[in-house]
């Protein structure tokens, strides 16, 4: 089975670009996070889904950011405009329905360079 | 708030050598708990977990056991390998939630 796919894996970009990663989860999940991962801030969670629906953006940094899961197998987060300070890694996780709230399914992430 | 500390590496070891990652973590209630370990330029893979106190989680020769009265979840293998070498985050889900709260990962680098 594909495990989680993430795209672009490498993204590199200037500031005051608009920039969309994109996810499709495990099929058959119905929940899915989106992660940053930083050498100063570690993995900060920014926002998850169930069903489709936004549950938490609370960890979404600021108004630059927003995230779209149109339909079950398919999320976007979108960065506009980025600045040098959203470079990270950016991992997307889904989980099942009858899997245990900590047990996430990550894809391989997109490294993210601003400059 | 729910929070994860690990001990900072990175640790370097030798191949055969004994592997402790120290985790303690505070939350209300009883937790669920979690470590995760991250290979070189991959995601995240669930590496064990305990669901209640004084459960021992294993997988792949690793251990760790959920001490209430300590709030610790310590991870252990006893003879690690090459192949070992990654980043090993520890991680708690709250007994009402949804959120998986990570600690800042212990980088581990074990050499031949």
């Amino acid at each position: 089975d594909a495990g989680v796919i993430q795209s672009p894996r490498h993204e590199v970009t200037e500031m005051g670009q608009e920039v969309t990663l994109r996810c499709k989860p495990i099929s058959g999940h119905n929940s899915l996070f989106w992660y940053r991962q930083t050498m100063m801030r570690g993995l900060e969670l920014l926002i998850y889904f169930n069903n489709n629906v936004p549950i938490d953006d609370s960890g979404m940094p600021e108004d630059r950011f927003s995230a779209k899961m149109p339909n079950a197998s398919f999320s976007t987060l979108k960065i506009q405009p980025s600045e040098p300070r959203d470079s990270a890694v950016y991992f997307c996780a889904s989980r099942g329905l009858a899997a245990g709230v900590g047990e996430l399914f990550f894809g391989e992430g997109s490294r993210l360079t601003v400059l | 708030g729910d929070s994860v500390t690990q001990m900072e590496g990175p640790v370097t070891l030798s191949e055969e050598a004994f592997l402790t990652i120290n985790c303690t973590y505070t939350a209300t209630g009883y937790p669920s708990l979690f470590w995760y370990v991250q290979y070189p330029g991959e995601g995240l893979q669930l590496l064990l977990k305990a669901t209640k106190a004084d459960d021992k989680g294993s997988n792949k020769g690793f251990e760790a056991t959920y001490r209430k009265e300590t709030t610790s979840f310590h991870l252990e293998k006893g003879s690690v390998q090459v192949s070992d070498s990654a980043v090993y985050f520890c991680a708690l889900s709250p007994a009402a939630g949804n959120k998986l709260t990570f600690g800042g990962g212990t980088r581990v680098l074990v050499k031949p």
